[in-house]
């Protein structure tokens, strides 16, 4: 089945540096990747859509410049928090879409700002 | 509208009950309804999904009713278990690519 890789899992920067999320589709070529942020008991909100080669479509209200999207090939996508402050501290998800394999998710990772 | 209503948000459950999660949408560009299962600190992971050319699907003991008319869908969770607990995600596809989600339950399998 189709899987996709997300690191780090949880990781703890200090506020005002810059922290990169990885997303890999292990075995399939993403034709578009997503990045998800979910506030505890709360719903997926879906930050950016991204497509290989192109720049990412951010949602109303996300802040292109502090999230940083590159998404350099079919398999690979980076979110970038840059100059993160507590208020970005999260749970992130990225989800990988495909035709054969719709849409699969990471495993999130757990961002702490202090 | 972009939305997708899921209710109850909580739900609790005997060991060997039917659990049972309701959606409803509003945009009739939806063609793909799938169900997600989410453990705490995990990503979600696919349960079973729909599309409305059929209106039931089932998957060991997970089935899927999809009402088009009503532009309803519900989760149907036999012989619930406890290794079930966990929150459950609504979501509705199509006109873009992205995925519109509902709010969760969060299910409860009292054993």
């Amino acid at each position: 089945g189709a899987v996709v890789s997300q690191h780090p899992s949880r990781v703890i920067c200090k506020s005002g540096t810059s922290v990169k999320i990885e997303c890999r589709s292990l075995d399939f070529q993403a034709t578009t990747m997503f990045w998800y942020r979910q506030f505890p008991k709360q719903s997926l909100m879906l930050m950016a859509t991204s497509n290989e080669g192109s720049k990412a479509t951010y949602e109303q209200g996300v802040e292109k410049d502090k999230f940083l999207i590159n998404h350099a090939s079919l398999t690979l996508s980076t979110l970038t928090v840059t100059s993160a402050h507590p208020e970005d501290s999260s749970f992130y998800i990225c989800s990988a879409r495909s035709l054969n394999y719709g849409y699969t998710f990471g495993s999130g990772t757990r961002l702490t700002v202090v | 509208q972009q939305q997708v209503k899921q209710s109850p948000q909580s739900l609790i459950v005997q060991k060997g009950g039917i659990s049972i999660i309701n959606c409803a949408y509003e945009n009739t560009a939806f063609d793909y309804f799938p169900w997600y299962q989410q453990f705490p600190g995990k990503g979600p992971a696919l349960l079973i999904a729909i599309r409305p050319d059929v209106s039931e699907k089932k998957e060991g003991r997970f089935t899927i009713s999809f009402n088009k008319s009503a532009k309803q869908f519900s989760l149907h969770i036999m012989d619930s278990q406890p290794g079930d607990s966990a929150t459950y995600f609504c979501a509705a596809q199509g006109g873009s690519e992205k995925l519109v989600f509902g709010k969760g339950t969060k299910l409860t399998v009292n054993p």
